[in-house]
């Protein structure tokens, strides 16, 4: 398999645009997971999908954060309008398991710079 | 709530020595507890894991840690470490139910030639 697939890789944008990040999860993979990683805040779970449905977004920062999962290959992360504290590398992840036993495979990121 | 404590934001040694990247978790359950590695611009990979097997567990690329209840901690080892092993090292432990996992705040490695 060829892992998680994030595009884009590399996101520059200006200050109130909108930013759409995707997301294909390994086949199979029930759970699939968007992180952020920011030096100042580490790495923050922001929601997490099991078998499409979204599960808990307790961490999605607030009401210009959106994500959707239409099918089990495919997921979407949406920021509208962009800010530069958006700035930062999202990460999609998926799994098979539930976490405490399995592998949380994750792709490669997207570093997102907002201006 | 669950949590780790990674204890070095930065580790520094020199190739061919050991390797000791700390961790001490916080949890109300017997935690499963991961240590997961970040190369420069990549994403996280598994590194090992424990579930309530045995304690001490092996991973790859020759690293090991030990699950100590008694001390909380679930230190990183590596006998001796190579130029490649110069990463970000992560320290995780999972919810009860299995759902999210807890990440530490990372200790960067660094490898001297």
């Amino acid at each position: 398999d060829a892992g998680v697939i994030q595009s884009p890789r590399h996101e520059v944008t200006e200050m109130g645009q909108e930013v759409t990040l995707r997301c294909k999860p390994i086949s199979g993979h029930d759970y699939l997971f968007w992180y952020r990683q920011t030096m100042m805040r580490g790495l923050e779970l922001l929601i997490y999908f099991n078998n499409n449905v979204p599960i808990d977004d307790s961490g999605m920062p607030e009401d210009r954060f959106s994500a959707k999962m239409p099918n089990a290959s495919f997921s979407t992360l949406k920021i509208q309008p962009s800010e530069p504290r958006d700035s930062a590398v999202y990460f999609c992840a998926s799994s098979f398991w539930r976490l405490n036993t399995g592998e949380l495979f994750f792709g490669e990121g997207s570093r997102l710079t907002v201006l | 709530a669950q949590s780790v404590t990674q204890l070095d934001s930065h580790v520094s040694v020199s190739e061919g020595t050991p390797v000791l990247l700390r961790c001490n978790y916080s949890s109300s359950y017997s935690p499963s507890l991961f240590w997961y590695v970040q190369h420069p611009n990549k994403g996280l990979q598994l590194l090992l894991k424990y579930t309530s097997a045995a304690t001490l567990v092996k991973g790859i690329n020759g690293f090991e840690a030990e699950f100590k209840k008694s001390e909380t901690s679930f230190h990183l080892t590596k006998p001796s470490a190579h130029m490649s092993d110069a990463a970000e090292y992560f320290c995780v432990v999972s919810d009860r139910e299995g759902n999210k996992l807890v990440f530490g705040a990372g200790t960067i490695l660094r490898v001297k030639s």
